[in-house]
């Protein structure tokens, strides 16, 4: 079975200023890795993927991650954001084998000040 | 946008009321997803629908009662649910079950229980 974690349950910044969220994952299978954006009173919206392949993938709203196997890590950064940028992140995870099954992490809170 | 619409976005119930929550997605795909989003706790899968066929059910309680009458249409019939049924319950679809392919949400039924 697969396990996320997000080590941050919130996170402020400045804007402007760059951000990383942290998230790690468990698994003993090889798994697909995913980002997700939950604005206010909205569903989550997919950031970016990470299937195969290299290891730093781009997303929407200029954010990109990149997946460490050796660390089981797949941070999620953004060099200078925005007051939009306000909203929950999901990391999660689903096992490469078999049907699709997301695991997700409990979130992390950003919150940019101006 | 959103290629996935729930209805209605609010919903303030009774313990012994009925009720159901609807699902539409316009997207074509062939799965289809219910979730509880909790404060404080991750999302939470409660039933999976691949082409119409119930596929997993992640021991939830009887009270909640999916249905799928076809692939675009999702439903989650409610009745004698208690206040920790509070929450806000997400319906996401996919292309279909493999791994690899992203889901995408609406934006929830947010349901408080008196």
């Amino acid at each position: 079975a697969q396990s996320v974690t997000q080590l941050d349950s919130q996170v402020p910044v400045f804007e402007e200023a760059p951000v990383e969220l942290r998230c790690n994952y468990s698994s003993s299978v090889s798994v697909y890795l995913f980002w997700y954006v939950q604005y206010p009173n909205q569903g989550l919206q997919l950031l970016l993927k990470y299937l195969s392949g290299s290891t730093l993938v781009k997303g929407i709203n200029g954010f990109e991650a990149e997946f460490n196997k050796s660390q089981t890590s797949f941070h999620l950064r953004k060099p200078s954001v925005h007051i939009s940028d306000t909203a929950e992140y999901f990391c999660a995870v689903s096992d490469v084998q078999g049907a699709q099954k997301l695991v997700f992490g409990q979130g992390t809170r950003l919150t940019i000040n101006p | 946008e959103t290629g996935v619409t729930q209805t209605p976005r609010h919903l303030v119930m009774g313990m012994t009321n009925k009720k159901s929550l609807k699902c539409e997605q316009h997207l074509g795909h062939n799965a289809m997803y219910w979730y509880k989003q909790s404060a404080k706790k991750p999302l939470e899968l409660m039933f999976v629908y691949s082409l119409e066929e119930r596929v997993e059910n992640n021991s939830v309680p009887s009270r909640f009662s999916p249905e799928c009458p076809n692939s675009s249409h999702l439903f989650l019939h409610l009745h004698t649910l208690q206040p920790e049924d509070s929450a806000l319950y997400l319906c996401a679809s996919s292309q279909d079950r493999q791994a690899r392919q992203p889901q995408h949400f609406g934006d929830g039924t947010r349901l408080s229980i008196l």
